[in-house]
């Protein structure tokens, strides 16, 4: 399964509520992850299962989505979460997207 | 608190071999499948290798089977890569990674691999 991840590249400034998109190329059936990469630093797993936020990520990072399409939403944006996105679907091989880098505007 | 050390990276020539180990801790390493992830500088994340618990079950993507060997030894909590016949394109950071109901709940901070003659 090919994952495609869009934009590649986000601008937002502080505060505004961003949504990244991940798009299969088969159905993943709800087997999706989401990774926060800073840069310099490993990743770091924030949502799986499409929906369910990992133990001490903040509640303004949200995932939905079904069949082939997803996103990860920052409600509210603030200065640290400017990083590298990539989603990994699970349900058939391992595969990570391509990657949004989110900036500040 | 789960630790997953990488070591054993370097600059190694085409063709050559290099083995990668990780030191885990912080939790029972025997529970849970483990796996090697790399990134190549300034591009993203790809999936190297998967081994189960007992270390008899592994899995590749098609760009290292038959090349790479992953394995484990749970009597030292350890995680290991080993590399042969390795390519320019195998230059990359290469993370250690638990693997939690296949995706991956905790990295290490990552070794770099460089071939180049």
């Amino acid at each position: 399964i090919q994952l495609t991840q869009s934009p590649s590249l986000l601008s937002a400034s502080v505060g505004d509520r961003v949504t990244l998109s991940c798009k299969g190329s088969q159905n993943i059936n709800n087997y999706l992850a989401w990774y926060q990469q800073k840069l310099g630093e490993a990743p770091k797993l924030l949502i799986y299962k499409t929906n369910s936020l990992q133990t001490g990520i903040p509640s303004r990072f949200s995932g939905s989505g079904s069949g082939t399409d997803y996103t990860l939403t920052i409600s509210s944006l603030h200065s640290e979460d400017l990083a590298t996105y990539y989603c990994y679907q699970y349900n058939n091989g391992w595969t990570f997207g391509g990657g949004t880098k989110l900036e500040l505007k | 608190e789960v630790q997953l050390v990488e070591s054993g990276g370097g600059l190694v020539q085409p063709g050559r071999s290099l083995k990668l180990s990780c030191a885990a801790s912080g939790f029972t390493f025997s529970n849970y499948y483990m796996a090697w992830v790399r990134q190549a500088p300034k591009k993203g994340l790809e999936w190297v290798a998967t081994i189960s618990t007992s270390g008899s079950r592994t899995y590749y993507p098609d760009s290292v089977k038959g090349r790479f060997t992953i394995s484990r030894d749970n009597a030292k909590s350890s995680l290991y890569l080993q590399m042969n016949s390795l390519k320019s394109e195998d230059t990359a950071t290469y993370y250690c990674a638990r693997s939690y109901g296949s995706f991956f709940d905790y990295w290490g901070q990552g070794v770099m691999v460089t071939v180049s003659s």
